[in-house]
């Protein structure tokens, strides 16, 4: 299986602020990785595919870069909304994995 | 817009098996592109994926679940299953139905809102 690390675990940051999290692969995965959003009691939601495509409807203060094994999430100016977890996710191959998730504070 | 939504029992006794259905509504699962998917996520922690199956009926499961799962699909209700043999209270977790669009990579691009399952006497 392939190892999704991300870090940090956890960030605190303040609205207004530029926010960068990591993920890692245990392996090269291409572009195959994607980014969700996930607010308590709710289910995730996809932010950003194929590494640095943006879903539709998603803010553009939202962007992702990345190929091989490293990749960051990026949001650019924080705001109230953002608040929540975030996991990476590789489609490289099956089993699908996930990051263990930062959880932005 | 599609939306997909569980059911199936919130708790479930250990050793015995744990059934859950997706119904999908704003689209059809029988249409290409599109993989059909179960993950979950215990409380307080992070996201497993289960396994995925397709209108041709192939699957794949996640290895570590292989010899306890199965999936269906019924293309007539626009659902699909998933059973979980042999329960345990490691199985107790958040599960989550979703649809894998494959068009330029693969990813969970609409997500159930999640039943609780508690496995538990």
């Amino acid at each position: 299986d392939i190892q999704m690390t991300q870090s940090p675990s956890s960030l605190s940051a303040s609205v207004g602020d530029r926010v960068t999290i990591t993920c890692r692969a245990s392996q090269s995965i291409t572009s195959y990785l994607n980014w969700y959003q996930q607010k308590p009691g709710k289910a995730p939601s996809l932010l950003i595919y194929g590494a640095s495509s943006l879903q539709s409807g998603v803010p553009s203060r939202f962007s992702g870069s990345g190929s091989g094994a490293d990749f960051t999430l990026t949001i650019s100016s924080l705001q109230p909304e953002d608040f929540a977890a975030y996991y990476c996710q590789q489609s490289f191959n099956t089993p699908y994995t996930f990051g263990q998730g930062t959880k932005l504070e | 817009q599609v939306q997909l939504q569980e059911s199936g029992p919130g708790l479930v006794k250990p050793s015995q098996t744990l059934s859950l259905t997706c119904t999908v509504s704003g689209g059809s699962i029988s249409r290409g592109n599109f993989y059909w998917s179960w993950i979950r996520q215990p409380a307080g922690k992070g996201l497993e994926w289960i396994g995925r199956i397709y209108i041709s009926g192939s699957t794949n499961f996640n290895p570590s679940l292989k010899s306890r799962l199965s999936m269906f699909m019924d293309t007539s209700k626009n659902q699909f299953s998933l059973k979980l043999t042999s329960v345990t209270a490691a199985d107790t977790a958040v599960y989550y139905c979703a649809r894998i669009n494959t068009r330029s990579g693969s990813r969970f691009d609409y997500w159930g809102h999640g039943t609780l399952v508690t496995v538990s006497a």
